[in-house]
């Protein structure tokens, strides 16, 4: 069975950087193929990709927000990273990490973890 | 990066069949799969359909996906209506010369 779960701040000041954690089981991260992906969605909104990083370390971002994103992983402790810096209120969200599967037409994210609200607000 | 558009909302009565429509703004849809994944109030999104037309193990075979050339769209289709279909639904794809991932804007399905 494979899980994902996300851990991090709920709520953040604006300036102030988010560090958001994906700890996953199931899979591995040293399997080609096969990467961790974020993806947030404001309260009420769509749902928005932001970035996500290959099982070989290369990495995409979105281009709206690849200056403020950088997304890591530690491949034997089963856990991806994210940062986002100069969190604004706009930013608030729920924020979900997803196994992304990179097919050779399109990626895409299966199974989610649950999300995690985080609050931007001084 | 191309767009994702789907209609803002979609109903039916219980039993009856609705299609969702996912229009791509530049680019054949036919370079690159879409999937299709459903998101019930409060809940995270899950996979209905991978691959244009896949459907992954334990989705009911009542959801179906297929996409039009003529219109450069594809479509997600939902028979025999329950209630639980009742969500909301996003087409997603790929772009091809940046590998970046495009969302469309959700459409809500209402079972009426």
């Amino acid at each position: 069975q494979i899980t994902l779960k996300e851990s991090g701040p709920t709520l953040v000041k604006p300036t102030q950087t988010l560090t958001l954690t994906c700890s996953f089981s199931g899979f591995s991260l040293s399997t080609s193929g096969v990467g961790v992906g974020w993806i947030r969605q404001p309260p009420g909104k769509a749902l928005e990709w932001l970035a996500f990083i290959y099982w070989d370390d290369d990495k995409r971002y979105s281009p709206s927000l690849k200056s403020r994103l950088t997304i890591a992983k530690d491949t034997s402790k089963n856990q991806v990273v994210l940062t986002m810096t100069n969190m604004d209120p706009v930013d608030t969200a729920t924020y979900y990490c997803a196994r992304t599967i990179f097919g050779v037409l399109s990626s895409w994210f299966d199974p989610w973890g649950q999300g995690t609200l985080v609050t931007v607000s001084s | 990066n191309f767009m994702l558009t789907q209609p803002h909302s979609v109903s039916g009565s219980p039993g009856k069949t609705v299609t969702i429509s996912c229009t791509r703004s530049s680019g054949s849809i036919a370079s690159n799969y879409v999937q299709w994944y459903q998101q019930r109030p409060g809940s995270a999104p899950t996979t209905v359909i991978y691959e244009y037309n896949q459907r992954p193990s334990g989705v009911p075979d009542r959801f179906s996906g297929s996409i039009d050339s003529s219109s450069n769209s594809a479509s997600l289709t939902i028979s025999g209506l329950k209630t639980e279909d009742e969500a909301d639904y996003y087409c997603q794809s790929s772009d091809s010369s940046n590998l970046n991932v495009v969302f469309g804007g959700g459409t809500k399905l209402t079972v009426l």
